[in-house]
């Protein structure tokens, strides 16, 4: 059982290219979303959706696209990346978002803009 | 989500208890409270949650208070693995949760 497993787990990009992050979970939870966390600070939620094909907005939504087209994935678009982005990206599941369910997290991707 | 307030940093002894305070004064009748912890260079992970009565598993114990505004997260055994930073965060359904910047615990061998 491998939880939530985010991919790549290092990324280095220039201003302006763009690129996915990938999450996927194995559990068939509903839920899911995607956080960034900058140093020493908490975590901000970017995006959620909490089932295939309804995604809604977080805190920090600009410069982040995702879809869910399945179950399983969940994945974040950088559209023009930006050294303000530079961040530790965590993806996340629970089982519903209405009933109480302790959050899955991944590992991370630690993503550097420069 | 109702805000919280816990100290910076804490420390403890290995093997000693540990008691990690959150003040949340103005959370509401239905706002659980929940407890992460974050080891280092890992993602949060899923510690305790209650509403209004004292909860155990084996992780934790959460003692919360009767007025509901500060709740304890208690550690029995302190060990190294414990030393993490411990969110508490008080919310309605257990997904949408903002995550403040929690107590760095400390643990001395």
């Amino acid at each position: 059982n491998a939880g939530v497993t985010q991919t790549p787990k290092f990324q280095v990009l220039k201003t302006g290219q763009s690129m996915t992050l990938q999450c996927a979970q194995d559990m068939n939870h509903e839920y899911m979303s995607w956080y960034r966390q900058d140093p020493g600070m908490g975590l901000r939620l970017i995006h959620y959706s909490v089932g295939a094909g309804i995604t809604d907005q977080g805190e920090v939504p600009n410069g982040y696209n995702v879809s869910r087209s399945t179950t399983e994935d969940f994945p974040l678009r950088l559209l023009s990346a930006a050294p303000s982005q530079t961040s530790v990206y965590f993806c996340a599941s629970s089982q519903t978002m209405g009933v109480i369910s302790p959050l899955h997290f991944g590992n991370g991707t630690r993503l550097t803009v420069t | 989500d109702a805000k919280t307030t816990q100290p910076n940093s804490m420390e403890s002894n290995e093997e000693e208890p540990v008691h990690l305070p959150c003040n949340h004064s103005t959370i509401s009748g239905t706002d659980y409270i929940h407890w992460y912890r974050q080891l280092p260079s890992q993602g949060p992970e899923y510690v305790i949650h209650g509403l209004t009565s004292n909860v155990n598993n084996r992780m934790a114990s959460l003692a919360i208070a009767e007025d509901r505004k500060s709740s304890t997260l208690i550690l029995h055994r302190a060990t190294l693995r414990d030393a993490a930073v411990y969110y508490c965060i008080g919310g309605g359904g257990g997904s949408r949760l903002t995550f403040g910047e929690g107590t760095q615990l400390t643990v001395n061998p």
